[in-house]
């Protein structure tokens, strides 16, 4: 079945500007998660959403960034008044959404490489 | 907190070498813990996970792990490698008894196999 995927696969934007990206999950998984890797680095975790509430947004560097899930299915990273600095890939994840103590995967997609010049 | 280190940025072994790439791991409670692999210019694929039960674990593409309570270590190894084993790892935990559901990963290994 298709996978999770995002768009754009690149952004490039100028400093100061606002960029949203794009999240299609799984279909059917209910957990959907954002990550950020800048190079050189493992990813590093943003905001985890279960349906379409933020369950945990304790990722988010600072008040730039929200992330929406309207529907509990696509979801947007929303990153205002862009700084170098947030370059980076923004990585999507999804899973089957398991509770406390259960098991679940996360299946990533491709990611988004966003360049802030 | 959880935490995971991967002491190796790099790692080169010969084709049809045995392979090892090594993660330690630090949680409050008890770990789930996963490799995943990257590949240049693509996403994380998952390759393997312990939960509970055997220390052992197999996964995707001839690769195993070896989950060990007392080293706080999942090794990742295969017995025979490939050229085209060559990518970037990460190992990543989530503490099973915490609220928090993301995973943390590791700084990541990069794996050559030579030909």
């Amino acid at each position: 079945g298709a996978g999770v995927s995002q768009t754009p696969s690149n952004k490039v934007t100028e400093k100061g500007k606002y960029v949203e990206l794009r999240c299609d999950p799984i279909s059917g998984h209910t957990a959907l998660y954002w990550y950020r890797q800048s190079l050189g680095q493992g990813p590093e975790f943003l905001i985890y959403f279960q349906g379409t509430g933020a369950a945990d947004d304790s990722g988010l560097p600072n008040d730039r960034f929200f992330a929406v899930r309207p529907e509990g299915s696509v979801s947007t990273l929303k990153i205002q008044r862009t700084e170098r600095g947030d370059s980076a890939v923004y990585l999507c994840a999804s899973s089957s959404g398991g509770g406390l103590g259960v098991p679940d995967t996360q299946y990533f997609g491709p990611g988004t490489r966003l360049t802030v010049l | 907190a959880q935490s995971v280190a991967q002491p190796e940025d790099q790692v080169n072994v010969a084709e049809g070498n045995p392979l090892t790439v090594k993660c330690t791991y630090s949680v409050s409670g008890n770990p789930y813990l996963f490799w995943y692999v990257q590949y240049p210019n693509r996403g994380l694929q998952f390759l393997l996970k312990y939960i509970t039960g055997d220390n052992l674990v197999k996964g995707s593409y001839g690769f195993e792990a070896e989950f060990n309570k007392s080293q706080t270590s999942f090794h990742l190894k295969k017995p025979s490698a490939l050229v085209s084993d060559s990518a970037l790892y990460f190992c990543a935990v989530r503490d099973i008894s915490g609220s928090a559901r993301q995973l943390t990963f590791g700084s990541g290994t990069q794996l050559t196999v030579l030909p």
